[in-house]
């Protein structure tokens, strides 16, 4: 199984900042199937990030990702107050497919 | 667009098997995985499993030996069931869509299921 650690826990951020994520597997996902996903109170997450970098639709530019093998990073430029919320990792390479602990990012 | 409606007791006894069904409006039930995740209150996510639209499943090992999932193509839902569920099962349940090659794109609103006598 792929342990998918993410870090930091906590992040505070001022809108207008940017901030990066980042998520680190025990293995080397060959095949770059790492998601990420944002999270709100009461809400189902929401896909933001598809195959390390690409952005899934209707994801506005200033979410950025990207790494390969076995560190990914998720950059967010220019927050809005929308964005600050919960953000989790999946890779969905190998079974059973595993979600990061999440990094939660809150308005400073 | 498509959607996804979880429904199933939001209350399970101890011991018992908790069954929840997956409802995909808006588009075609064909040609993906049909996914469950958990997520217990205030903490993260968990994948369960998937079935695809010929039956074939995948389950989460450290549940495996109390998970099955079934998919009813004429009827556009599928299901979960896990038995001897226990007070760590409660959490909400989500069903999503997914592919071979692609992430959970779909998500439905999730169902709060707890396991209390």
């Amino acid at each position: 199984e792929i342990v998918l650690t993410q870090s930091p826990g906590t992040l505070s951020f001022s809108p207008g900042e940017s901030a990066t994520l980042f998520c680190r597997a025990s293995q080397n996902i060959v095949t770059s199937y790492l998601a990420w996903y944002q999270q709100k109170p009461g809400q189902a997450p929401r896909l933001l990030i598809y195959s390390a970098s690409s952005r899934a639709i209707g994801i506005p530019a200033r979410f950025y990702g990207s790494g390969s093998g076995t560190d990914f990073t998720l950059t967010i430029s220019g927050l809005e107050p929308e964005d600050f919320a919960v953000y989790y990792c999946l890779q969905y390479d190998s079974s059973p497919h595993t979600f990061g602990q999440g990094t939660r990012l809150d308005i400073k | 667009q498509v959607q996804l409606q979880e429904s199933g007791p939001g209350l399970v006894k101890p011991s018992e098997t908790l069954s929840l069904t997956c409802t995909v409006s808006g588009g075609s039930i064909n040609n993906y995985l049909w996914t469950w995740i958990r997520q217990p209150a205030g903490k993260g996510l968990e994948w369960i499993g998937h079935i695809s639209t010929s039956g074939r499943t995948n389950f989460n090992p450290s549940l495996k030996s109390r998970v099955t999932m079934s998919i009813d193509t004429s009827k556009s839902r599928f299901s979960l069931r896990l038995t001897s569920v226990i007070a760590t099962d409660t959490a909400i349940y989500y069903c999503a869509r997914g592919e071979a090659l692609y992430p959970l794109d779909v998500w439905g609103q999730g169902t709060t299921v707890t396991v209390s006598s």
